[in-house]
């Protein structure tokens, strides 16, 4: 069955510009999270949606929010974009068992 | 007590040898554990997972070995290839308020001589 889907892979922003990224889970898997990567802080906890609702936050500013949509789709926003929010954001999804499945990333820069 | 500790950071090994990775965590909830396999431009692959009712599990080449009493957990991989060469990172997984989220550890990069 298909993987996770990220789009788009690659993402050039200007400080102060807001961007959305999405995500397309495997097929039937509720659970949708995300994380960010990047060389400093390694990888790290965003937030996870299952059934549209958000379940879980990490430690960022609100200026990072997501939502899911019914057919488990996800979307990630960051507003007020910051150079320290170039990073490798990740989407993974997650069926009934532990296991998570990542997608490729988006890498975005914010220039 | 939410941190998962891993080393080295870095590892060379010669091909066909025993690449070990070491992963320590404080937080006695964590029950599921699984280790991750990161090539250059892609995401994080899950490679093997261990519950913490087990002390080894193995999978190929790959083993884990679990350490309850000591909080500890680590990676093998037998007869290593230049194949392997990648980012590799433990984690750990707790159910929280009916939601899950992985603890990563910093990540080992593992070369492969051939």
């Amino acid at each position: 069955k298909a993987g996770v889907t990220q789009t788009p892979r690659y993402l050039i922003k200007t400080r102060g510009q807001q961007v959305t990224l999405s995500c397309s889970p495997i097929s039937g898997h509720r659970s949708v999270s995300w994380y960010q990567q990047t060389p400093g802080q390694g990888l790290q906890f965003l937030f996870e949606y299952f059934s549209e609702t958000q379940r879980n936050k990490g430690n960022f500013p609100g200026r990072f929010s997501g939502r899911q949509f019914s057919n488990s789709r996800s979307e990630m926003n960051v507003s007020t974009l910051e150079l320290g929010d170039s990073a490798l954001y990740l989407c993974a999804s997650r069926g009934v068992l532990y296991g998570y499945t990542f997608g490729s990333g988006t890498r975005l820069t914010v220039v | 007590q939410q941190q998962v500790k891993q080393s080295p950071q870095s590892l060379i090994v010669q091909k066909g040898g025993i690449p070990i990775i070491n992963c320590a965590y404080e937080n006695t909830a964590f029950d599921y554990f699984p280790w991750y396999q990161q090539f250059p431009g892609k995401g994080p692959a899950l490679l093997i997972a261990i519950r913490p009712d087990v002390s080894e599990k193995k999978e190929g080449r790959f083993t884990i070995s679990f350490n309850k009493s000591a909080k500890q957990f680590s990676l093998h991989i037998m007869d290593s290839q230049p194949g392997d060469s990648a980012t590799y990172f433990c984690a750990a997984s707790l159910l929280s308020r009916s939601a899950r989220q992985l603890t990563f550890g910093s990540g080992t990069q593992l070369t492969v001589l051939p």
